[in-house]
């Protein structure tokens, strides 16, 4: 089942902040944030394992509830290179259990579009 | 170093004709990932690779669509006798894990347009 992102789209002014859901009705084992551009390959950003784990880098950071199978991804003091469009891909914890990698299901993702 | 590039960057195909898509990954990395992207959705996952085994291709539209990885490096992702509905991009990631941590990095993607 595809994860569920949540808002489709938001529209920021240069400067502000933004949150962005993702949810799944399976056990995760992991959430991986992506930002495309339009055109171009989806660029990564973090990767959270269960445990609830909180990362974070410069402005962008990210938190994984695994008892709810949500993940949140904050960004803060937003800027015009953060436009484009953010994915989040899950792996579940029933794939992951065999070993190696596994491919991602990714939701429809989310438009942020900031204006100076 | 390099990324993961894909070749080529766009393909105009008719109806009926094959198709061979390549991805180089980036040096070392175990795993190698096909994706297919329709306008405005998500990658959707296609076929998985490691080293040479492909472990799984559950993601495979239909048995029109084969990939191989035959020296566990470069792959090919080949659709016979297109249809309008392959048209999309096809992205191929690679990925190393290392600490229980596997991270996808994403080439830049085929255009397919089939008409």
């Amino acid at each position: 089942q595809q994860p569920v992102q949540s808002p489709q789209a938001v529209i920021l002014r240069e400067g502000e902040d933004a949150v962005i859901n993702c949810s799944s009705s399976k056990a995760l084992y992991s959430v991986h944030w992506y930002r495309q551009k339009h055109g171009e390959a989806p660029v990564f950003l973090m990767i959270l394992l269960k445990g609830g784990e909180q990362k974070g880098h410069d402005k962008i950071s990210a938190s994984f509830n695994e008892k709810k199978q949500q993940s949140s991804l904050y960004l803060t003091a937003s800027q015009l290179s953060y436009s484009g469009t953010y994915f989040c891909g899950t792996s579940s914890d029933l794939m992951y259990s065999g070993g190696g990698a596994d491919g991602l299901t990714f939701g429809k993702g989310t438009h942020l579009i900031i204006q100076p | 170093g390099a990324g993961v590039s894909q070749s080529p960057r766009y393909k105009v195909a008719k109806r009926g004709q094959d198709v061979a898509l390549r991805c180089d990954p980036i040096s070392g990395h175990v795993s190698l990932f096909w994706y297919q992207q329709a306008l405005g959705q998500g990658p959707e996952f296609l076929t998985y690779f490691q080293n040479e085994a492909q472990l799984d291709k559950s993601g495979l539209p239909s048995d029109r669509f084969f990939a191989e990885r035959p020296e566990g490096s470069v792959s090919t992702l080949k659709i016979q006798r297109t249809q309008q509905e392959d048209s999309a991009v096809y992205l191929c990631a690679s990925s190393v894990l290392a600490g229980g941590r596997e991270t996808q990095y994403f080439g830049p993607g085929t255009r397919l347009l089939v008409l």
